[in-house]
């Protein structure tokens, strides 16, 4: 696609529930990374796909969170047991590489909201 | 510890006016430095990025500068519009991938009539 695509936009969940976050890169970036912005805050490292290369999962908060992508597509980021402190902006990259000297794409993100 | 470092934390100014926004950073190593530009309920877009051997960088009317020798780095806008009106990011990278990138918590710029 044009750009980096995440849905849902929006995501209001209750305490406890399961929720999967969609992310569709840009076609032909082999690097895809997910970020959590909290409200007032910077963007924190979750999670780092590289072609099909075990991923850097160097920033997941907890077991609760996981995600998943095949190949050089989709991604999904999971988030088991919402608590009300995952309630953030979920935004996703991708780029060319991997290697931090290239800029990257970010997606608009998900909102989401734990009540 | 890594840390990024932005002030002011907001900042209103009339349209037409310049301003500058500032970043200090203790990342070590250095590998580049970057600013991106977020406007409300968007991902952000990268404005400008610089190696420790660039000294300034322009888009339009942004204007980044960096010293690597004191770890600063200063985002100038230009006869201010108000699409400008976004928080601006600086955001550093240690090299290598994705999990050494230090972020700041932003500038949150209003540009206004």
């Amino acid at each position: 696609g044009a750009g980096v695509s995440q849905s849902p936009s929006n995501k209001v969940t209750e305490k406890g529930k399961d929720v999967e976050l969609r992310c569709d890169p840009i076609s032909g970036h082999t690097a895809l990374y997910w970020y959590r912005q909290r409200l007032g805050q910077g963007l924190e490292f979750l999670i780092y796909f590289q072609g099909n290369s075990a991923p850097d999962k160097s920033g997941l908060p907890s077991d609760r969170f996981s995600a998943e992508r095949t190949g050089e597509s989709v991604s999904t980021l999971t988030i088991q047991r919402t608590q009300q402190e995952d309630s953030a902006v979920y935004l996703c990259a991708s780029s060319t590489t991997g290697q931090g000297n290239y800029g990257y794409t970010f997606g608009s993100g998900t909102r989401l909201t734990v009540v | 510890k890594n840390q990024v470092e932005q002030s002011p934390q907001s900042l209103i100014i009339l349209e037409g006016k310049n301003c500058t926004l500032q970043c200090n950073y203790t990342v070590s190593p250095f590998s580049n430095l970057r600013w991106y530009k977020q406007d409300t309920g968007r991902g952000p877009v990268s404005l400008t990025i610089m190696t420790f051997s660039e000294n300034t960088k322009s888009n339009g009317r942004y204007t980044a500068t960096l010293d690597a020798d004191t770890k600063q780095s200063s985002l100038h806008i230009t006869a201010s519009q108000l699409s400008d009106s976004a928080s601006y990011i600086c955001v550093v990278s240690g090299g290598g991938t994705a999990s050494k990138l230090t972020f700041g918590t932003g500038t949150r710029l209003q540009v206004t009539l």
